[in-house]
């Protein structure tokens, strides 16, 4: 409905694992931003790419790390899972000017 | 830290009653945003409201931004079982770049057919 598409939609993974997670943006939304949402508490801000350059972190450790590519999709990359990285993970794009449209999340699981 | 903050967490309503959540930012905001999720969901963009004492309405829903540009509220007239869901406020984190979003704890609505 927004353009926004992540994948995959579901995932479960090990402690200690590595996962990444991809986000293709809204047709012409040159930003991205990610986002943890716990469970019962609202969307944490983790990071954002513009024009392929990391622009502004929140407080998530070195082990979350991003990319943008230059047809302006994402990764979200998680190192060394942890079973407190158990979220939905939340890929969220927007023009130059413009509202924030998200995609429908990856529930990711560490068990 | 800069933060923002919503209440009530959950409110139980009858169908055909009001319904209001309040937002309070610990900063001044350029913009406050509203969003809901439904269970299950994704936030999905609702409203943003820029101008101090702006008042916006769609259909049963008000949104009103305070004159300081700290708090915030959004008012349902006569909930129905369709506004089932979490609404969230978010505002610009820090100087206010576009999608770098700080969202309140959300308020989650349920409705009683």
């Amino acid at each position: 409905e927004t353009g926004v598409t992540q994948s995959p939609t579901h995932l479960i993974k090990t402690r200690g694992q590595q996962v990444t997670l991809r986000c293709s943006s809204q047709s012409g939304h040159n930003t991205v931003s990610w986002y943890q949402q716990a469970l019962g508490q609202g969307p944490q801000f983790i990071f954002q790419y513009y024009r392929e350059e990391e622009n502004g972190r929140g407080n998530f450790p070195p082990r979350f790390s991003g990319l943008q590519f230059p047809n302006y999709s994402s990764e979200l990359n998680v190192n060394a899972l942890e079973l407190d990285d158990s979220a939905l993970y939340l890929c969220a794009s927007s023009p130059d000017r413009g509202n924030t449209f998200f995609g429908q999340g990856t529930r990711l699981t560490v068990v | 830290g800069q933060q923002v903050m919503q209440i009530p967490q959950y409110q139980h309503v009858q169908e055909g009653e009001d319904f209001t959540t309040y937002c309070n930012s610990s900063t001044t905001l350029s913009n406050i945003q509203w969003y809901k999720q439904r269970p299950g969901g994704h936030p999905v963009f609702l409203i943003q409201l820029v101008k101090s004492g702006e008042v916006k309405k769609q259909k049963r829903l008000t949104f009103q931004f305070g004159e300081a540009k700290k708090n915030s509220s959004l008012h349902i007239t006569a909930t129905q079982t369709t506004d089932v869901g979490t609404y969230f406020c978010a505002g610009p984190r820090g100087s206010g770049n576009t999608g770098k979003l700080i969202f309140g704890q959300g308020t989650t609505l349920q409705v009683k057919p």
